[in-house]
């Protein structure tokens, strides 16, 4: 079946600027995870979603950063005013509970 | 909550010699522990994992991980490593009836022929 999709694979934006970055889960997975890797920085924690429980938002790394999950599936990822320490690769992961997560191929983030 | 530390950023080794990846970890109750890889261009992928159970686990491509409870330990060995097998190497624990998982700072592992 169909595995985690992230859109889009690249997103370049000029410094100021909002960006919205999409995750599509497995289907029927009840946790979703948004991590950042930027080079040399491992993987960086964002935001954990549970069912219906309320997220885990503190790996957020400012107000800057928001993000959301409608009908327990799709997710998005707002950062608003860009910055350039905000280029990375968003990764989005999905997994059903005490699972293994399966990630997707990211979202490279370049902030010009 | 709990937390990871992966002692080594770097491990350099020759092909065909042993390599031994070290990861601790943080929690007050218990965990599952996890190892990921991520190969070079590519997304990141299971390993290897320990739930219960035996604390030998052993997963794909050669590797294993021993989980030793009293050093809160989870590190992963493979006694001869492939040019293949470069990549970066991520451990990572969640709590046992929380699924919210940690990851380490990743080791990156460069095999010279």
């Amino acid at each position: 079946g169909a595995g985690v999709s992230q859109s889009p694979s690249n997103k370049v934006t000029e410094k100021g600027k909002d960006v919205e970055l999409r995750c599509d889960p497995i289907s029927g997975h009840t946790a979703l995870y948004w991590y950042r890797q930027s080079l040399g920085q491992g993987l960086e924690f964002l935001i954990y979603f549970q069912g219906n429980s309320a997220p885990d938002k503190s790996g957020l790394p400012s107000d800057r950063f928001s993000a959301e999950r409608t009908g327990g599936s799709v997710s998005t990822l707002t950062i608003q005013r860009t910055q350039q320490e905000d280029s990375a690769v968003y990764l989005c992961a999905s997994s059903l509970t005490n699972s293994p997560l399966h990630f997707g191929n990211g979202t490279r983030l370049t902030v010009t | 909550a709990q937390s990871v530390t992966q002692l080594d950023s770097q491990v350099p080794v020759f092909e065909e010699a042993p390599v031994e990846l070290r990861c601790n970890y943080s929690s007050s109750v218990s965990v599952y522990l996890f190892w990921y890889v991520q190969y070079p261009n590519q997304g990141l992928q299971l390993l290897l994992k320990y739930l219960s159970g035996s604390t030998l686990v052993k997963g794909i491509n050669g590797f294993e991980a021993e989980f030793n409870k009293s050093q809160t330990s989870f590190h992963l060995r493979k006694p001869s490593v492939h040019i293949s097998d470069t990549a970066e190497y991520f451990c990572a624990v969640s709590e046992v009836g929380n699924n919210d998982m940690r990851f380490g700072a990743g080791t990156r592992l460069t095999v010279k022929p």
